[in-house]
């Protein structure tokens, strides 16, 4: 069946520019997360959604870092203003359950996003 | 200190060896455990979760060490597909159920 899909894969964005990343989770899969790659490290924890409520964003960066899930499915992750540091793989997982502790998240194969 | 450590290797073996690592963590209300492979340039994929007892599945052993809080994941009969680097993730449990803390990962290249 359809995983996690990402688009775009690829962006590259002149610093100062806004970007839109989009997530399709597998479908009814009820949580869904954010994560930012840097080179050479684990993935961090950005934000969680269940269904359509953002339950935790703890690990936005900033406040240039926006993410909805208007219908509980899409998600889009916006970054205002882009910085070279927002320079990473952005990576969502989806999860079947409302969020259990030991909910398997399948990862999408990411957007890597560049700031010139 | 980060909450989830580990060793970033390189670790370097050749085929059919045994290796192992370990991955620290610092929260000891941490309630779940996994570790992931992370194939270069792809996304992180679920190896295995680890419980308290420990598990095997196949050529690979994760172990839970409650005490020591950390936890390990031995590969035996190492085979040249099984270089990548390996992701230790913890659930920390003191905001959302859901959030995962990653470590950097180790990476392991398996050599003829």
């Amino acid at each position: 069946g359809a995983g996690v899909s990402q688009s775009p894969r690829y962006k590259v964005a002149k610093r100062g520019q806004d970007v839109a990343l989009r997530c399709d989770p597998i479908s009814g899969h009820v949580s869904l997360f954010w994560y930012q790659q840097a080179l050479g490290q684990g993935p961090e924890f950005l934000t969680y959604f269940q269904n359509e409520a953002q339950l935790d964003k703890s690990g936005l960066p900033s406040d240039r870092f926006f993410a909805e899930r208007p219908e509980g499915s899409v998600s889009t992750l916006k970054i205002q203003r882009t910085q070279q540091e927002d320079s990473a793989v952005y990576l969502c997982a989806s999860s079947h359950q409302r969020g259990g502790t030991t909910d398997t998240q399948y990862f999408g194969p990411g957007t890597r996003l560049t700031v010139l | 200190r980060k909450e989830v450590e580990q060793d970033p290797g390189p670790f370097n073996v050749p085929e059919g060896a045994t290796v192992a690592f370990n991955c620290t963590y610092s929260n000891s209300a941490s309630q779940s455990f996994f570790w992931y492979r992370q194939d270069c340039r792809k996304e992180p994929k679920l190896l295995m979760s680890v419980y308290s007892s420990g598990n095997e599945d196949g050529r690979f052993t994760a172990q839970l060490n409650r005490a020591s809080q950390y936890i390990s994941l031995l590969i035996r009969d190492s085979k040249l597909s099984d270089s990548a680097t390996y992701l230790c993730a913890v659930n920390p449990m003191y905001s959302s159920a859901s959030k995962i803390i990653f470590g950097s990962g180790t990476r392991l290249s398996i050599r003829p």
